[in-house]
């Protein structure tokens, strides 16, 4: 079975600051991986989704994750960190027919 | 708009007593799940269905019960038996089960409370 390794559970960056958030995962062939992302009292939102093909993957709101296969990490990455973006973050692993498997998540702070 | 509405926002349960949350999408999709996410825990799987009448036992499933009588509703009862109900529960939807189209949909979620 799928799993799904946030080792950072809690983030705290500058306003301005360059961001990566790591995920690990494990499987046995190559996985479909998401990053989702979750404010307080809220439902979570798709960021971005790796499937196959180029191993950077572009998302919504300025996101970008790189899938490497020798390291089994998808980790999560933006340039310039905004205020807005303090939230939860999750990463997730799907494989054939079976439902997503979650990380614990990482939670985001942004200092100004 | 399209989308997956849960109620209630928040909801309070007394000891012994079975409570439903609602779970409603005009998304068409087949597939709809129900998560409990706790602090520091992530989102762990209750149980999920893939189409009307059939649904499957997630990670954590003792003490929950759900139904699928109807493509747009997925509604998730906690019953007496789950001694540690308090947490954030969440219902997601998807266009048909299986990972390679599996962009969930989530509701804003459910806070249950044992009072």
């Amino acid at each position: 079975a799928q799993s799904v390794t946030q080792p950072d559970i809690h983030i705290t960056v500058s306003e301005g600051a360059s961001l990566e958030l790591r995920c690990n995962y494990s499987y046995g062939a190559t996985p479909y991986l998401f990053w989702y992302v979750q404010s307080p009292g809220q439902g979570l939102q798709l960021l971005l989704k790796y499937f196959s093909g180029d191993t950077l993957v572009q998302g919504i709101k300025g996101f970008e994750a790189e899938f490497k296969r020798s390291q089994s990490s998808f980790n999560l990455r933006k340039p310039s960190v905004h205020w807005s973006d303090a939230a939860e973050y999750f990463c997730a692993v799907g494989a054939g027919n079976t439902p997503l498997v979650f990380g614990k998540g990482t939670r985001l702070s942004v200092i100004a | 708009d399209g989308g997956i509405t849960q109620s209630p926002k928040y909801l309070f349960r007394k000891e012994g007593q079975n409570v439903t949350l609602s779970c409603e999408q005009n998304l068409n999709h087949d597939a709809m799940y129900w998560y409990r996410q706790d602090p520091g825990q992530g989102l762990r799987l209750i149980y999920y269905s893939q189409i009307v009448n059939d649904f499957q036992k997630g990670d954590i499933a003792e003490g929950y019960s759900v139904s699928r009588e109807k493509k747009e509703s997925f509604p998730l009862t906690v019953t007496s038996a789950q001694k540690n109900p308090t947490a954030f529960y969440l219902c997601a939807s998807s266009a048909r089960q299986g990972a390679r189209s599996e962009k969930l949909f989530f509701g804003s979620g459910t806070q249950l409370s044992v009072l």
